[in-house]
Parts: C-alpha cells; sequence; structure tokens
C-alpha cells in the first residue's frame, strides 16, 4: 500500500511569489491534514480538511488556504510569500477521526 | 489553550542506557496521547498511542502511560541502540484530526 506523497519535495522561491503544495494520502483516506515545521515554532497545525471540507483550522493568515478535492487529493497555497514561510510541510492522513494518522515526507519550502 | 511541553534536548546517551523523555499535556477534554519520531530528512513516524486514562502505549521497546492525574505520558526505552537516535514528539489531540505537538526532543545514542 503506497504511503503518503507530497510534491514537489523542495522548492525555492521568493517574496511575494505564491505557491501550490500538493498531497495525496493513502488510498481510502478521507481526511488530511497540514502542518508547517520550523526550527523556531516546532510543528503547527495548519488545517484539516475531510470530504473536501475544512473541519479545522490552526493560527495562520490568511495568506495560507487549502482544499481538497473528491479523490481527497489536497492542495496548500501560500500566497505572498514572506521569508518566514520557510518551512517542511507535512501532510498527514488518517482513515477516521481519532485513527492513525500517516505523514509524508515533506515539501521543504525555502523563500529568498 | 490547549498544550504540550515536554523536555528539552538534546539527549545524549550512550548504548544500552535507559530513555526517559517527560512529557506533559493540558487539555480541556480528555485527549489521545501519541509519541511520533523523525528521523533524519523524513516525516514522521507513529511510535505509539494511548487513547484513555491508566492505558500503556508500546512499541519497539519503548513504553509510555497515560497518566490523568499528573496529565503526563512521559516515554521510556530500558536500553536505547544507536539506531534510536531521532527526535521525539509528544503530541495530545485537539479537535477532528488536529494535533497538538511538543517542541521536540533530541536524542543522540553514542555506541
Amino acid at each position: 500500500k503506497a504511503g503518503v506523497t507530497q510534491t514537489p519535495r523542495y522548492l525555492i522561491k521568493t517574496r511575494g511569489q505564491q505557491v501550490t503544495l500538493s498531497c495525496s494520502p493513502i488510498s481510502g483516506h478521507r481526511s488530511v491534514s497540514w502542518y508547517q515545521q520550523t526550527p523556531g515554532q516546532g510543528l503547527q497545525f495548519l488545517f484539516e480538511y475531510f470530504s473536501e471540507t475544512q473541519r479545522n483550522k490552526g493560527n495562520f493568515p490568511g495568506r495560507f488556504s487549502g482544499r481538497q478535492f473528491s479523490n481527497s487529493r489536497s492542495e496548500m497555497n501560500v500566497s505572498t510569500l514572506e521569508l518566514g514561510d520557510s518551512a517542511l510541510y507535512l501532510c498527514a492522513s488518517s482513515l477516521e477521526v481519532g485513527g492513525e494518522q500517516f505523514f509524508g515526507p515533506g515539501t521543504r519550502l525555502t523563500v529568498l | 489553550g490547549d498544550s504540550v511541553t515536554q523536555m528539552e534536548g538534546p539527549v545524549t546517551l550512550s548504548e544500552e542506557a535507559c530513555l526517559t523523555i517527560n512529557c506533559t499535556y493540558t487539555a480541556t477534554g480528555y485527549p489521545s496521547l501519541f509519541w511520533y519520531v523523525q528521523y533524519p530528512g523524513e516525516g514522521l513516524q507513529l511510535l505509539l498511542k494511548a487513547t484513555k486514562a491508566d492505558d500503556k502505549g508500546s512499541n519497539k521497546g519503548f513504553e509510555a502511560t497515560y497518566r490523568k492525574e499528573t496529565t503526563s505520558f512521559h516515554l521510556e526505552k530500558g536500553s536505547v541502540q544507536v539506531s534510536d537516535s531521532a527526535v521525539y514528539f509528544c503530541a495530545s489531540t485537539g479537535g477532528y484530526n488536529k494535533l497538538i505537538f511538543g517542541a521536540g526532543t533530541r536524542l543522540a545514542v553514542h555506541p
């Protein structure tokens, strides 16, 4: 069974640009969550989607947005990039509420 | 709000030493508790979990017990190996599938 895949694995952007990251969950999983990992702030929850609906959102500015498609694949978008957005962005999928979450390898975003 | 606090690292141990990484949580309800491990260049892997008070999670020689009275979920291993070197994260649930993570503890095990 294939694990959670994230594309691209590495990304370099400049300030002011926007970026879209993609996450494909494990087959059959309908919940997808996104996290930002930085050395200073650690792992912080961005948002969670279930059956194309956002069920929970973390404390991030509106520049961070996401969506989920009918096949459960999810994308997150960051607009007007800032230097502080440089981070590892992790996606996790789960079969059900409270079930084990399986993490992808992450997308390393560098903003110059 | 809900939060997780874990001991700061790095923790440096010799092979076969005992390991304890402290973790405490604050929560309005009764969260499930987890330990995740992150190896260099990889995502997070679930190490063990406990869903209610007094539950003990265990995996690969690691154990943690959900203590409601002390709001703790300390990670223990009786004899660490070099291959256990990684960053360990304690986490609690915060509604639906949201996870609230501690800051992480880096463990380095030397031969």
